[in-house]
């Protein structure tokens, strides 16, 4: 049962436009989420998290946003660079207590190529 | 530098062999994990520990073994019961803290392939 789904496996945008990936998730109990930027044959890095008392957080040219009704989040990278190709991982967690605490649900990530 | 070192990068296996994956961490972190990364499928967690001298199972467990004797290193040993070991592993830990979670770091993984 995959909890945490990025439906598009692959997404190309022009640079200077703006680049949404998407994710949604199915288990209510996730309240903290994260993105994550993967080269090939490297680990990923933590790029944005938002906590599930927020709808929004931003760093700069990433935006993380967070709709709880519809279980749905989204990284909007404005504008896009070619440095920016890679691939996006989405991660959910219950952030406290229990036997879940720290332990990440990955979505299969999303290939980003930004053409110059 | 602070960091999780992965070893090796490289690793061929023969059939009924087992291996052992190496996993170094100089952050002080308590937690460790390890994840499993197939084409289309993400990454898939195999084993964690929160604690020295504890582990769970992941969603994927079968036919790995872990251990954790000492707060810097995580191993992973690839059992000739894995059906189907030729994959990405990759290392992760993460501070324990009132938040818990302000992202993994995550090592340079080692790509395994049975031959």
């Amino acid at each position: 049962d995959q909890q945490v789904k990025q439906n598009s496996p692959s997404l190309s945008v022009q640079e200077g436009r703006i680049s949404i990936l998407n994710c949604d998730y199915t288990n209510s109990m996730f309240d903290y989420f994260l993105w994550y930027k993967k080269y090939p044959a490297e680990g990923p890095t933590f790029l944005i998290s938002i906590s599930s008392i927020k709808d929004k957080n931003e760093d700069g040219r990433f935006t993380v946003f967070l709709n709880k009704s519809a279980k749905h989040l989204s990284l909007h990278i404005v504008p896009s660079q070619p440095g920016d190709s890679a691939v996006y991982f989405c991660a959910a967690s219950i952030a406290a207590g229990g036997t879940s605490y720290g332990k990440l649900t990955f979505g299969q990530g999303t290939i980003l190529t930004v053409h110059p | 530098d602070g960091g999780i070192t992965q070893s090796p990068k490289y690793l061929f296996r023969k059939e009924g062999q087992n291996v052992t994956l190496s996993c170094e961490q100089n952050l002080n972190h308590d937690a460790m994990y390890w994840y499993r990364q197939d084409p289309g499928q993400g990454l898939r967690l195999i084993y964690y520990s929160q604690i020295v001298n504890d582990f769970q199972k992941g969603d994927i467990a079968e036919g790995y073994s872990v251990s954790r004797e000492k707060k810097e290193s995580f191993p992973l040993t690839v059992t000739s019961a894995q059906k189907n070991p030729t994959a990405f592993y990759l290392c992760a830990s993460t501070q324990r803290g009132v938040r818990g979670i302000d992202g993994y770091t995550f090592g340079s993984g080692t790509r395994l392939t049975v031959v």
